[in-house]
């Protein structure tokens, strides 16, 4: 069945840490991948997304993300962690058809 | 920048009320969807609808559930009787293409359905 799958629902990192959050997609087709952030008591924003073309994506707010065929991946990083981070992250998947499936979201936390 | 907008964003229901969530959808989209998040849980996709007609929609969506769009603009959600089970963050969204386009789906801000 096609999946996406998030692994670490919790992160926690220091501010002007690494920020590495992990998708992997279940098809040997890839589909079109995407990250969207969701903010406390807030909507579903578009961070990046891949199509086609370059592998490494690069989004808003510093994010980037690079699919890996050969890994089945699409991990988001940022290289340097701020506060205003903190938020739920979702990678979502379309396979060919009419509807996203997202994987069941990281919550990033950022401390001091 | 265009976005779309949900009304309400909170509502609480008894349970086996009917509730219409309403969405306005980016102008120039021709693609519409809901999707649902139960508190702690993924985003799960409930139903996309183009044409006037629903295109795809999920086992969720089941005769409980209806979509609309009465006008050029409005695009809403129906639940005739609600279950406690459908108590969730309800998310409108829209595209400008459909499927295998890889286009940018926009989501609302949601409305908060509480079912008591």
């Amino acid at each position: 069945a096609q999946s996406v799958t998030q692994l670490g629902s919790h992160v926690s990192v220091s501010e002007g840490a690494l920020v590495l959050l992990r998708c992997n997609y279940s098809s040997s087709v890839p589909p079109y991948l995407f990250w969207y952030v969701q903010y406390p008591n807030q909507g579903l924003q578009l961070l990046l997304k891949y199509t086609t073309g370059a592998t490494l994506v690069k989004g808003i707010n510093g994010f980037e993300a690079e699919f890996k065929k050969s890994e089945t991946s699409f991990h988001l990083t940022k290289p340097s962690a701020h506060m205003s981070d903190a938020a739920e992250y979702f990678c979502a998947a379309n396979y060919n058809t009419d509807k996203l499936i997202f994987g069941t979201g990281t919550r990033l936390q950022v401390f001091p | 920048e265009p976005e779309v907008t949900q009304t309400p964003s909170h509502q609480v229901t008894q349970m086996g009320q009917e509730v219409i969530l309403r969405c306005v959808p980016i102008s120039n989209h021709l693609y519409f969807y809901w999707y649902r998040q139960i508190l702690g849980q993924k985003v799960e996709f409930l139903v996309s609808f183009y044409n006037n007609e629903i295109s795809e929609k999920s086992e969720i969506f089941d005769d409980q559930f209806s979509v609309e769009r009465p006008d050029g603009s409005n695009f809403t959600l129906k639940i005739r009787s609600t279950k406690l089970e459908d108590s969730a963050m309800y998310f409108c969204a829209s595209t400008r293409q459909g499927k295998s386009s890889g286009n940018t789906i926009y989501f609302g801000e949601g409305s908060w359905l509480t079912v008591v």
